[in-house]
């Protein structure tokens, strides 16, 4: 019940493309759902984030879609970017601040 | 306003030697989570401390520890290691234990037990 799982493992898209990263969760307790950013060899960098009140959040290029009924959340990269390539991770968290993360998504974006 | 730091950046011990990481939490955060991520897998949760006090701890064993100082830098430590803590360890802060509240990690330590 604690776990993330995050789909798929890898994902190659041409640059200018539309990359999706997409994550499911089972515990209804979880009330903050951010993605993760991590470049090899550097820590996890915070991206973009949303509560469950809210089925969309968009910051740029990077759009997190929201279905609460459903249990999942996903990631929108619009117009990929070769400097986008990293892993990202999407995350859960309910009260008390320990996040879950999912196995992660190694994105290549092809120039 | 300074980010999260952690030192050392790599270290080699070997099996059964013990080990001690430091963090420095950001700027007014008074909440400090450490995670252990191995290679090609996303952060684990180790344990959490919030104003000096363990708050909170995922499935580790007692041989993985922590403290939290006033000034709210923290460290982990790691006694008899095992060649399965190889690891990149994160130290991530954040403003308080309510849900959503944003976490900021480190760089992390490259741990490597031989």
């Amino acid at each position: 019940q604690q776990q993330v799982k995050q789909s798929p493992q890898s994902l190659i898209v041409q640059k200018g493309g539309i990359s999706i990263i997409n994550c499911a969760y089972e515990n209804t307790a979880f009330d903050y759902f951010p993605w993760y950013q991590q470049f090899p060899g550097k820590g996890p960098a915070l991206l973009i984030a949303i509560r469950p009140d809210v089925s969309e959040k968009k910051e740029g290029r990077f759009t997190i879609s929201f279905n609460k009924s459903a249990k999942q959340f996903s990631l929108h990269i619009m117009d990929s970017q070769p400097g986008d390539s990293a892993t990202y991770f999407c995350a859960a968290q309910s009260w008390g601040g320990k996040l879950i993360f999912g196995q992660g998504t190694e994105l290549s974006v092809k120039p | 306003e300074t980010g999260v730091t952690q030192s050392p950046t790599h270290l080699i011990k070997t099996r059964g030697q013990q080990v001690t990481l430091r963090c420095s939490s950001q700027s007014g955060h008074n909440t400090v989570s450490w995670y252990q991520q191995a290679l090609g897998q996303g952060p684990q949760f180790i344990f959490q401390y919030y104003r000096e006090e363990e708050n909170g701890r995922g499935n580790f064993p007692p041989r993985f520890s922590g403290l939290q100082f006033p000034n709210y830098s923290s460290e982990l430590n790691v006694n008899a290691l095992e060649l399965d803590d190889s690891a990149l360890y994160l130290c991530a802060s954040s403003s308080g234990l309510k849900g959503g509240d944003e976490q900021f990690f480190g760089p992390g330590t490259r741990l490597t037990v031989l």
